[in-house]
């Protein structure tokens, strides 16, 4: 299986700040990579899916990036609905997989 | 607007089996792929399988044969069974649309699953 590493797993920063969650895989996934956030007791949201691609309705401060084996999810401008747990998960083979998560707090 | 939304029992005994419903809407499950995924206590997210427009499955091999997905095309619904679970089954199950078989763009609000005696 391809093991997904996520850092760091607790995160706190400030209204207006920029946010960088990272996503290792153990071997190359081919851009074959989305995030997700999740707010407490809710579902979890599709944020960027093709390592880079924008879900629809997803505001475009957010953003995605990455190749090969590293992939990076960034926030800028960071607002307080952005509070949330955020993790990664590779398609690019059987079985997916994901990452730790991440935990987002407000400073 | 595709809609799903889980439904099942919260409490599952020990060795027994696992059946949850995620039922459709807004979109025809003969289209796409829908899958299952499950989210642990401490906050582990494993992928367990799909069943694809044509009624193909793909498992994860870590549930070898305990598990099968299966759909009622006439009721936009499909379904979870998992057999012989154990507490290591305790989970919140999640169920979705898989876009092109990778992805998971849409998602069910989640059931809580308890396996206990």
């Amino acid at each position: 299986d391809i093991q997904m590493t996520q850092s760091p797993a607790s995160l706190s920063a400030s209204l207006g700040e920029t946010v960088t969650i990272e996503c290792r895989a153990s071997e190359d996934i081919y851009n074959g990579l989305a995030w997700y956030q999740q707010k407490p007791g809710k579902s979890p949201q599709l944020l960027i899916y093709n390592a880079n691609s924008l879900h629809t309705g997803v505001p475009s401060r957010f953003s995605g990036s990455g190749s090969g084996t590293q992939y990076s999810l960034k926030i800028n401008s960071l607002q307080s609905e952005d509070v949330a747990s955020y993790f990664c998960q590779q398609y690019y083979d059987y079985p997916y997989t994901f990452g730790a998560g991440t935990k987002l707090e407000l400073k | 607007e595709v809609q799903l939304q889980e439904s099942g029992p919260g409490l599952v005994k020990p060795s027994q089996s696992l059946s949850l419903t995620c039922s459709v809407t807004g979109y025809s499950i003969t289209s796409n792929y829908w899958g299952w995924i499950r989210k642990f206590p401490g906050n582990k997210m494993e992928w367990m399988g799909y069943i694809s427009y044509s009624g193909s499955t793909s498992y994860n091999p870590s549930l070898k044969s305990r598990i099968s997905i299966t759909r009622d095309t006439s009721k936009n619904q499909f379904f979870l069974q998992l057999n012989s679970v154990t507490t290591e089954d305790t989970a919140t199950y999640y169920c979705a649309r898989v876009k092109l078989g990778a992805y998971f763009d849409y998602w069910g609000q989640g059931v809580m699953v308890t396996v206990s005696s």
